[in-house]
């Protein structure tokens, strides 16, 4: 089983739509929680950390179930911007001075038409 | 504030033959990991160096070595190459903040190797 899961999309939405990714994590025992984007042929950025809480920025808003061991993310107001593919990211092992091993999902793509 | 830097930025190897990329991380950074994104997946994680050492270290064999120098910069050594090894190579710097799992991390544009 793979560490990190993700629906590889595409995903084909109009300006303006609100789209949720969700990705799925076998490691009960991960802390750490990211959501990268990914633009095409560019290195990964960081677009929001996940918390326990869950946290929002803006448009974005990211949710963490650690019961059932997934994470999500919601897109609203979509822009023709924030197509691109999105990464899941979680943090593996973790040793006593707190590196990680970062396991990265296969990530979703999202296509916003206009 | 120079962000993570890699070169070479492309790079054609034959197989069996040997490379080095090199990488040095954002300013304030002391750790780098490497990973390796083949075409449609996401990136696989390499090992991670820390004060000159490796710290931690993903699923690939013996052939994927690596080095931190005391400048915080990295090499990633890649022997004997296959194929398979043809991909975007990525450096990541991170700070290590004790008592703190959250270990953004910050990616440089990568090398694009391909072997033929």
């Amino acid at each position: 089983r793979k560490e990190v899961e993700q629906d590889p999309g595409p995903f084909n939405v109009p300006e303006g739509a609100t789209v949720a990714f969700n990705c799925t994590y076998s490691n009960s025992a991960s802390q750490s929680f990211f959501w990268y984007r990914q633009d095409c042929r560019k290195e990964p950025k960081l677009l929001m950390s996940v918390y326990s809480s869950g946290n929002e920025d803006g448009r974005f808003t990211a949710q963490l179930n650690r019961a059932s061991q997934y994470i999500s993310l919601l897109i609203r107001d979509s822009k023709l911007s924030d197509s691109a593919t999105y990464l899941c990211v979680v943090n593996g092992e973790v040793d006593g001075y707190n590196f990680n091993k970062f396991y990265f999902g296969s990530g979703t793509k999202l296509n916003v038409k206009p | 504030d120079a962000g993570v830097t890699q070169s070479p930025t492309h790079l054609i190897k034959t197989r069996g033959q040997q490379v080095t990329l090199r990488c040095s991380p954002k300013s304030g950074h002391d750790t780098v990991s490497w990973y390796q994104q083949a075409l449609g997946q996401g990136p696989q994680f390499i090992f991670q160096y820390y004060e000159e050492e490796e710290r931690q270290r993903g699923n690939f064999p013996d052939r994927f070595s690596g080095h931190q120098f005391p400048n915080y910069s990295s090499e990633l050594n890649v022997n004997a190459l296959l194929l398979g090894d043809s991909a975007l190579y990525l450096c990541a710097s991170s700070s290590v903040i004790a008592g703190d799992s959250y270990n953004e991390q910050f990616f440089g544009p990568g090398t694009r190797l391909t072997v033929l």
